[in-house]
């Protein structure tokens, strides 16, 4: 069965600078999506960055970028000059075709004026 | 462009009564996925709905059932609830089309707690 593992409850980083969030996830399949979801305290989840499996590019979006080592089953987030905004819970997600993402318990990313 | 709605946004019950949440996709979207996230929790998945059937199905009792109807809106229900089925409960939608994309869009949940 997949996993996906999120060994960082809470994560606490000083505005403007960077943090790096964990993520290893378990699976027997080749070709499978990996996703970075923020939920803030108004509970929506919020897309943040996803990567293809297939893709040896690493994603980025602005200022939010992915390292990705599916060797070791490994997604880390890095997330620089960090916001006041980007205060939330940080899920990633595994999933494999149209059907379940696989949800880790996430990380709670506490910003620091 | 409306995003995926859900209601009620707060609900209390009681140890076995029965309850419906409702979740209307994002405009466009044709497949809905329930999720249960417990307090300090990842989401669970629950089951997915396409063409008004359930095609899939995670690891919760028969006492979570769920429609789709055919605009492509969906309900929840959750008969002779316990105290542990207390949690937030998230809609998902996606385009059936766009699987590839795999892209599910979440909705703000619907925070149930039993008493």
């Amino acid at each position: 069965a997949q996993t996906v593992t999120q060994s960082q409850p809470e994560m606490s980083v000083q505005e403007a600078e960077t943090v790096t969030l964990s993520c290893t996830y378990d699976t027997s399949e080749s070709d499978y999506y990996l996703f970075w979801y923020k939920q803030p305290p108004s509970r929506q989840m919020i897309l943040v960055i996803r990567q293809e499996a297939y893709k040896q590019q690493n994603a980025t979006e602005n200022r939010f970028s992915v390292n990705f080592q599916k060797a070791a089953k490994s997604f880390s987030l890095k997330i620089s000059d960090s916001q006041l905004g980007d205060a939330a819970m940080y899920f990633c997600a595994w999933t494999s075709g149209t059907y379940k993402y696989i949800f880790g318990t996430g990380t709670r990313l506490k910003v620091l004026a | 462009d409306a995003g995926v709605t859900q209601s009620p946004t707060h609900l209390i019950k009681t140890r076995g009564q029965q309850v419906t949440l409702r979740c209307s996709p994002k405009s466009g979207h044709d497949t809905v996925s329930w999720y249960q996230q417990a307090l300090g929790q990842g989401p669970q998945f629950i089951f997915q709905y396409y063409e008004e059937e359930e095609r899939q199905r995670g690891n919760f009792p028969d006492r979570f059932s769920g429609h789709q109807f055919p605009n492509y809106s969906s309900e929840l229900n959750v008969n002779a609830l316990l105290l542990g089925d207390s949690a937030l409960y998230l809609c998902a939608s996606s385009l059936q089309l766009e699987a590839l994309n795999n892209e599910q869009f979440f909705g703000p949940g619907t925070r149930l707690t039993v008493l």
